[in-house]
């Protein structure tokens, strides 16, 4: 099955501080998502992104297909950053995601 | 739109009991939904694939007999823990396609989860 790695396993920010957080994945996949995990456990659905780059206020997300990874870019963090941000990749249809283990960030005033 | 709810948010049962957990998709039908677990600062796994109208597939060492699913309608998957354990305690989540979304064709929609504590 497809295998998802991402790095780095945790990541302590200063407010206000910029971070990137990648995901690399072993097979072509249809279907890229990355989520934030708030501590009440609710997966945020922050892109759909299988490819291509896309923005949402001080977030952004690049998927390089052809290569087999994507990057999750985090500008002007705020302490409501924190929390777990998870990589998910499928094939698309009717087939399931497979998660990475996820990054733990930790944004401190 | 693209909605998937779950309930309930949170059970306590007592060893030995079943609990049923329900996942639905708000305002699309799904064929087919996904269940997943997820044990405290870990990822989630896939357990089960949910098939309206059809048995539903099992991950390698997810035992069916234990967690029943029934997805008997386009909008409706039930998973029912059958005879919990203490080790059952988990944070149990769904998710769905809504195929007819041009725009997101393959985009997953999660359920808010379910924890499940077996005392």
């Amino acid at each position: 099955g497809i295998q998802v790695e991402q790095s780095p396993p945790d990541l302590i920010l200063q407010e206000g501080a910029n971070s990137t957080l990648r995901c690399n994945f072993s097979d072509s996949v249809n279907n890229l998502q990355w989520f934030h995990q708030n501590p009440w456990g609710q997966l945020i659905n922050l892109f759909y992104i299988p490819s291509g780059t896309k923005q949402n206020g001080r977030l952004s997300a690049t998927t390089v297909a052809t290569e087999r990874y994507s990057l999750l870019y985090i500008s002007s963090s705020q302490t409501t950053d924190s929390g777990v941000y998870f990589c998910a990749v499928g094939k698309g249809g009717n087939t399931p995601l497979v998660f990475g283990k996820g990054t733990r960030l930790s944004v401190i005033a | 739109g693209a909605v998937v709810s779950q309930h309930p948010s949170r059970v306590i049962c007592k060893s030995g009991t079943s609990v049923k957990i329900e996942c639905r998709s708000l305002d699309f039908q799904a064929t087919t939904m996904f269940w997943y677990r997820q044990f405290p600062k870990k990822s989630l796994m896939l357990m089960a694939t949910s098939n309206e109208g059809s048995k539903a597939t099992y991950e390698q060492g997810v035992e069916k007999d234990k967690f029943l699913i029934n997805h008997a309608s386009l909008t409706l998957s039930t998973l029912t823990v059958t005879s919990a354990h203490p080790e059952d305690s988990s944070f149990y989540i769904c998710s769905a396609r809504d195929a007819l979304r041009r725009s997101t064709f393959n985009e997953q929609f999660f359920g808010p989860g379910t924890r499940l504590t077996v005392l």
